[in-house]
């Protein structure tokens, strides 16, 4: 049974830090791995998606790794503000499903 | 592009009631809609999974008779909690499975959520 853990469950740094989030995945047959970005009471806004035939995925700030074999990605948030405070998840696309680590509580002081 | 909305955003309920959520996407078609409920301070847990005409396949330990999930188009998606009781006050976010205009690779997108509340 696929199982994914993020570390750590909650994370504060201050204004301007690069930081790294991760995420572990115990069946490496995966279709695809996601990130997202989940403010309090509210959905889920899709950060980067990096499908299993790639290594990393680049927007703006964000930064995604995959190393399937390992089954670790990383997310590297660059030059933090505090608009990123918010919970991070990690989640693999698996027999059609998408599943979900425990998320990242994020949290950037000015 | 690739817009799903969810209504109620909030509701509150007695014990014993019923309540409906809609989700819907709005700009794409979605064959595939996945029904979530999220705790406070926990990840979202899969609830069902429904194609449109078709019953909707529930997760093990979901109680289908008590989570109604109507995939009636492929815009729209409903969940029905039956005779709700207070351990059922969650968060409870969908998504749609589908290609969004401009896009070229299928995705779930989520939906904002609805928080449902049973006194």
């Amino acid at each position: 049974k696929q199982e994914v853990t993020q570390i750590p469950a909650a994370l504060s740094v201050p204004e301007g830090e690069n930081l790294v989030l991760n995420c572990s995945f115990t069946d490496s047959a995966i279709y695809n791995l996601q990130w997202f970005r989940q403010d309090p009471g509210k959905g889920l806004t899709s950060l980067l998606l990096i499908q299993s035939s790639q290594r990393e995925q680049t927007s703006g700030r964000l930064n995604a790794s995959l190393d399937k074999s390992s089954g670790r990605s990383t997310l590297y948030i660059a030059a933090s503000q505090p608009g990123d405070s918010a919970t991070y998840l990690c989640a693999v696309m698996q027999g059609g499903k998408l599943i979900f680590g425990q998320g990242t509580e994020l949290s950037v002081k000015p | 592009g690739a817009v799903v909305s969810q209504h109620p955003s909030w509701v509150i309920c007695k014990s014993g009631t019923s309540v409906k959520i809609e989700c819907r996407s709005l700009d794409f078609q979605a064959t595939t809609m996945f029904w979530y409920r999220q705790f406070p301070k926990q990840s979202l847990m899969l609830m069902a999974t429904s194609n449109e005409g078709s019953k909707a396949t529930y997760e093990q330990g979901v109680e289908k008779d008590k989570f109604l999930i109507n995939h009636a188009s492929l815009t729209l998606s409903t969940l029905t909690v039956t005779s709700a009781h207070p351990e059922d006050s969650s968060f409870y976010i969908c998504s749609a499975y589908g290609l969004a205009g401009g896009l070229t690779s299928y995705e779930q997108y989520f939906g904002p959520g609805t928080r449902l509340t049973v006194t």
